[in-house]
């Protein structure tokens, strides 16, 4: 049971460079969202999609965009790289509803140099 | 806007001890709270999910309490090994505005030596 699959686990990329950060889950959850982690700010949402179909602004949208391909797959796309968007990227799942936790994946260590 | 604060920052203890973690949250709706443990490098393992009507959760030699009013929440670690040393994240998911989405704690990094 895969769970949360996220390619690549690394990444380097020079300034102004372009990427995207794919998350496959195969729990069949609605819900999927993408997060940073960064020393000191801990865990920020960046976007998620509630449902197949939608996708919304989370905390720290800028510089990023993101595609609901299906119900399994949401990627975070990277247009033009910062050396502010080194950090390490997380995606997760969780069931609609109120009462599901959250499953996540094993992240992508990004940086822009 | 949701604040969620892990106390300790750090915690280093020899092998054996009992341990208690802190975490608290400033908006009490929320729909439930879940303890994270992540291992350097590595990704988020989910130890507990608590719902907001429950008062506690046990798996094995962790328990995790809730109480929605006060904002609070501990994870209780007994007879603590070597194995448990990781960061342990604490992560509120959100009502009203912030429906569905979770806010993290910065976490407590536990070193547990023999």
């Amino acid at each position: 049971n895969a769970g949360v699959t996220q390619t690549p686990k690394f990444q380097v990329l020079k300034t102004g460079q372009s990427m995207t950060l794919q998350c496959a889950q195969d729990m069949n959850h609605n819900s999927m969202y993408w997060y940073r982690q960064d020393p000191g700010m801990g865990l920020r949402l960046i976007y998620y999609s509630a449902s197949e179909g939608t996708t919304d602004k989370g905390e720290v949208p800028n510089g990023y965009n993101v595609s609901r391909l299906n119900k399994r797959e949401f990627s975070l796309r990277l247009e033009s790289a910062a050396p502010s968007q080194t950090s390490v990227y997380f995606c997760a799942s969780s069931e609609s509803g109120w009462g599901y936790g959250y499953t996540f994946g094993s992240g992508t260590r990004l940086t822009v140099v | 806007k949701q604040e969620v604060t892990q106390i300790p920052a750090a915690l280093s203890v020899p092998e054996g001890e009992n341990l208690v973690l802190n975490c608290s949250f400033t908006d009490s709706a929320i729909y439930n709270l879940q303890w994270f443990r992540q291992d350097p490098g590595k990704g988020l393992t989910s130890l507990l999910l608590i719902q907001s009507s429950q008062r506690e959760q046990t798996s094995g030699r962790l328990n995790a309490s809730l109480d929605k009013s006060s904002g609070r929440s501990t994870l209780y670690i007994a007879a603590s090994q070597p194995g448990d040393s990781a960061t342990y994240l604490c992560a509120v998911k959100g009502g009203g505005t912030s429906y569905g989405k979770l806010t993290f704690g910065q976490g407590t990094i536990l070193t547990v030596h023999p």
